[in-house]
């Protein structure tokens, strides 16, 4: 069982359109890390939310953190090609350790 | 040239075969992990390594093993490949930053592993 449920798993969309990805879970994570993965490669951090209600900007990526800290959000505004990949959510527990969630695989057409 | 780095990138064996992947890194972080990835499943750590003398099992640890060799070497061994044991591996590596933030976690760029 997942303690971290993405969705969508997979998400197919034109340039220039808006999208927003889900990281839900029941329970509370002390931070969430969202990660971004191209094919043949590693993931590579993209953003750390620690704070319950708190909202990170990367240019046209929007990361919120749920009151709570048991869920958070992607939003990409004005997709691009180049938004294309794997995005996958971690949450951090006991130990500083990570739990990943299933990923989104997003794809951006031209 | 990369601060992590995985051997071999592609390796394709038969059930039974004893297989080691190597990680290498240069960043001089203490903390090092072995991760599988599964379509849909994201990552799931199968062992870990906080310095040269610890080793901790993850979440799935039955059938692999490893050794960490020196701060900057951690291995992985599958003592007898099994079909369901083909995957991604990525090995990651962390720095302690303390104070409560979370640690960043570095990624090399997998081996996939095929055991027919």
């Amino acid at each position: 069982t997942q303690l971290l449920e993405q969705s969508p798993q997979f998400l197919s969309i034109q340039e220039g359109e808006n999208l927003t990805v889900y990281c839900n879970s029941s329970s509370v994570f002390s931070s969430l890390q969202w990660y971004r993965q191209e094919p043949g490669e590693g993931p590579v951090l993209l953003v750390t939310v620690v704070t319950g209600g708190e909202v990170k900007k990367l240019k046209r990526l929007t990361f919120q953190f749920g009151d709570a800290r048991k869920d958070s959000s992607l939003h990409i505004t004005a997709a691009q090609t180049g938004d294309t990949g794997l995005y996958l959510c971690a949450g951090a527990t006991a130990g500083n350790m990570l739990t990943f969630g299933g990923g989104t695989r997003l794809m951006v057409k031209p | 040239d990369a601060d992590v780095t995985q051997t071999p990138r592609n390796r394709i064996t038969k059930t039974g075969k004893r297989i080691m992947l190597e990680c290498s890194q240069t960043k001089g972080h203490d903390r090092m992990y072995w991760y599988r990835q599964d379509p849909g499943l994201g990552l799931r750590l199968i062992y870990y390594s906080f310095d040269v003398k610890d080793i901790n099992k993850g979440e799935i640890s039955d059938g692999y093993s490893v050794s960490r060799q020196a701060q900057a070497k951690f291995s992985l061994s599958l003592e007898s490949a099994i079909p369901n044991q083909t995957a991604l591996y990525f090995c990651a590596t962390s720095d302690l930053r303390g104070g409560g933030a979370t640690d960043t976690q570095y990624f090399g760029p997998g081996t996939r592993l095929t055991v027919l």
